[in-house]
Formats: C-alpha cells, sequence, structure tokens
C-alpha cells in the first residue's frame, strides 16, 4: 500500500511569493496534519483537518492556511514568503476513527517538502 | 505550556550495545499517549514506539523499549542489540486530547551507530 505522499519535494522561492504543498494520505486516512521542521529542530505542529474541517492549529501566523478536499487530500498555503519559513513541511495522516477519536491515533508521515526561500 | 525535553543532542553506540535516550516532558494533563519517532538521514519520520499513559506497563516493540515514569514525566527509549540502520534522529513525542491531536516533539537526538 502506498504510504503519505507529499509534492514537490523540493522548491524554492523568494521573500513575498506565495506557495502551495499537497499531500496525500494513505488509502482509508481520513485526517491530515501539517507540520514544519526547521533545520536542526522538531517538527512543529501546524494544522490538522478531518474529514474537511480544521481541528486544530498550532501557533502560526495567518499567512498559513490550509484545506482538504473531498478524497481527504490536503494543500498547505503559505503567503507572503518569509526567509524563516525555509524549512521541511511534513504532512502526517491518521486514521481518527470517530468524533471523539484523535487520542493516540498513530499518525504516519510523508517525506516531506523542502521550502528554500530566498 | 507543553513541552517536551531531550537533553542529549547526540549520542553514539557501538553495533550491538544497548543505548538509552532520554526523554522528560511537562504537562499537567492526566491522559495523553507518548511517541518516539525515528528519522533516518534524508528519509521519512516512522514510528518507533507508542506509550499510552494510562497504561503502566511499559511498551516494547522488538529491540525497543521504553520506561515510562508517570509521576516523573519521564518517558526513555533503550535500544537493545543496535544496528547500523538504527542511525538516525529520534524524536519523543507526546500527544492530548484538547491539542488539536497535535505531536509535541521534542529537539530530537542524534544517534550514531559505528562498526
Amino acid at each position: 500500500d502506498a504510504g503519505v505522499t507529499q509534492s514537490p519535494t523540493h522548491l524554492i522561492k523568494t521573500r513575498g511569493q506565495q506557495v502551495t504543498l499537497r499531500c496525500s494520505p494513505i488509502s482509508g486516512h481520513k485526517s491530515v496534519s501539517w507540520y514544519q521542521q526547521v533545520l536542526g529542530q522538531g517538527p512543529q505542529f501546524i494544522f490538522q483537518y478531518y474529514e474537511k474541517e480544521e481541528r486544530g492549529r498550532g501557533n502560526f501566523p495567518d499567512r498559513f492556511s490550509a484545506r482538504q478536499f473531498p478524497n481527504y487530500s490536503s494543500e498547505l498555503n503559505v503567503n507572503a514568503l518569509l526567509l524563516g519559513d525555509s524549512a521541511l513541511y511534513l504532512c502526517a495522516s491518521s486514521l481518527l476513527t470517530g468524533l471523539t477519536g484523535g487520542i493516540g491515533e498513530t499518525q504516519y508521515f510523508g517525506p516531506g517538502t523542502r521550502l528554500l526561500v530566498l | 505550556a507543553q513541552t517536551v525535553t531531550q537533553s542529549q543532542p547526540e549520542m553514539s553506540v557501538q553495533e550491538a550495545e544497548t543505548v538509552t535516550l532520554s526523554c522528560t516532558y511537562d504537562t499537567s494533563e492526566n491522559n495523553y499517549y507518548l511517541f518516539w519517532y525515528k528519522q533516518p538521514p534524508s528519509r521519512q519520520m516512522i514510528l518507533v514506539i507508542r506509550q499510552e499513559a494510562y497504561k503502566q506497563q511499559n511498551a516494547t516493540e522488538n529491540r525497543f523499549s521504553v520506561n515510562f515514569q508517570k509521576a516523573a514525566k519521564s518517558f526513555s527509549l533503550k535500544i537493545s542489540d543496535s544496528q547500523l540502520g538504527d542511525t538516525a534522529m529520534y524524536f519523543c513525542a507526546f500527544m492530548i486530547s484538547n491539542s488539536g491531536y497535535a505531536l509535541n516533539f521534542g529537539k530530537g537526538t542524534s544517534l550514531l551507530v559505528t562498526p
């Protein structure tokens, strides 16, 4: 079975531009989470979506937005890019079996998109 | 604030030896889950082991086991019979109910397994 896939694998942008990153979850998984991993640090939570609804948001500015589609794939958009947005952006999917589920649901990560802002 | 501390930025172990990676966390919640993830060089993050906070028994997965001390808020990972393929960044993380099901990660420990 295919794991979590992300595209593109690498991206170079300049300050002020906008970027869209894409993620396809494992088949059958209804939840997608996005994380930012700056070099030398652990991943930081950005968003989680379940059934196309935002279920959680980390401490990131409004320049960051996301959405989930009916096929459960997801996009992360970042506007007005800053140098500090350079990072590995990770997508993770999980099953989330119910409305009160999610606790302990293992998140499976994709390979990430490496974004460089010049 | 929920925090995870991994006090060992780098560690080294010889093949076939045992190594323990430390992790402490801080939360006021009572219901949470703990995870160790492994991120090999230029490869994706994979789950090593998970532990439910309400379970007293320490989780084990083949050569990997944890020492979960809830009162001390400590969650260390023991790797037995280390293999070259264990070389990776290891991240400790936890998840609580009111965090939007987000994983809170530590800064990681870089483990090098030498021949």
